[in-house]
């Protein structure tokens, strides 16, 4: 199992411009999370999915974010227009059920 | 709500020495309780999780954490800690039917 991807790794882009995060769960797995992760707020849940259906967005920090599951094995991360105070590491993670989560690697995203 | 606190946000210990890392957690119901470790620049992994049955559970890396219903705490341990040890530790507790909180964390520091 080659666990949960996430691409890119890092990603630097400029004040304004759009970035998409994406990740590949575990084949099998119901549950999708995406958490971000800094060093004043820590591990923040933005957003989680079941069977593709967004559950809670409510940790969406406002309208520029966005997310998608459009099938079991792809979901994407949107930030349209990013702000530097958007840097952080964002990771996805997917579980069956809620029996403990398997985390990706995260994407380091920094905003200039 | 469900909450999860992690007593210590930092916890200093000297190689080799035994170690203790804190959790309470706030809930009347059945839970379920998880630790995980994430070592610097990578994502969360799953340490030890207790669903059911013996109170004691034993994790990857030599730790292992005591369910403890009357006292509402998930205490993680390790009698003698590694270098290799040295990392942030959430602890999480989920009641099954919702997501995982996570606690704010606690950082490892091993000393020579």
């Amino acid at each position: 199992d080659a666990g949960v991807i996430q691409s890119p790794r890092h990603e630097v882009t400029e004040m304004g411009q759009e970035v998409t995060l994406r990740c590949k769960p575990i084949s099998g797995h119901d549950y999708l999370f995406w958490y971000r992760q800094t060093m004043m707020r820590g591990l923040e849940l933005l957003i989680y999915f079941n069977n593709n259906v967004p559950i809670d967005d409510s940790g969406m920090p406002e309208d520029r974010f966005s997310a998608k599951m459009p099938n079991a094995s792809f979901s994407t991360l949107k930030i349209q227009p990013s702000e530097p105070r958007d840097s952080a590491v964002y990771f996805c993670a997917s579980s069956f059920q809620f029996y403990g989560y398997t985390f990706g690697s995260g994407t380091r995203l920094t905003v200039v | 709500a469900q909450s999860v606190t992690q007593l210590d946000s930092q916890v200093p210990v000297f190689e080799e020495a035994p170690v203790e890392l804190r959790c309470n957690y706030s809930s009347s119901v059945s839970v379920y309780l998880f630790w995980y470790v994430q070592y610097p620049n990578q994502g969360l992994q799953l340490l030890l999780k207790y669903l059911s049955g013996s109170t004691l559970v034993k994790g990857i890396n030599g730790f292992e954490a005591e369910f403890n219903k009357s006292q509402t705490s998930f205490h993680l341990r390790k009698p003698s800690v590694h270098i290799s040890d040295t990392a942030e530790y959430f602890c999480a507790v989920t009641q099954g039917d919702d997501k995982i909180i996570f606690g704010k964390g606690t950082r490892l520091h091993i000393l020579p």
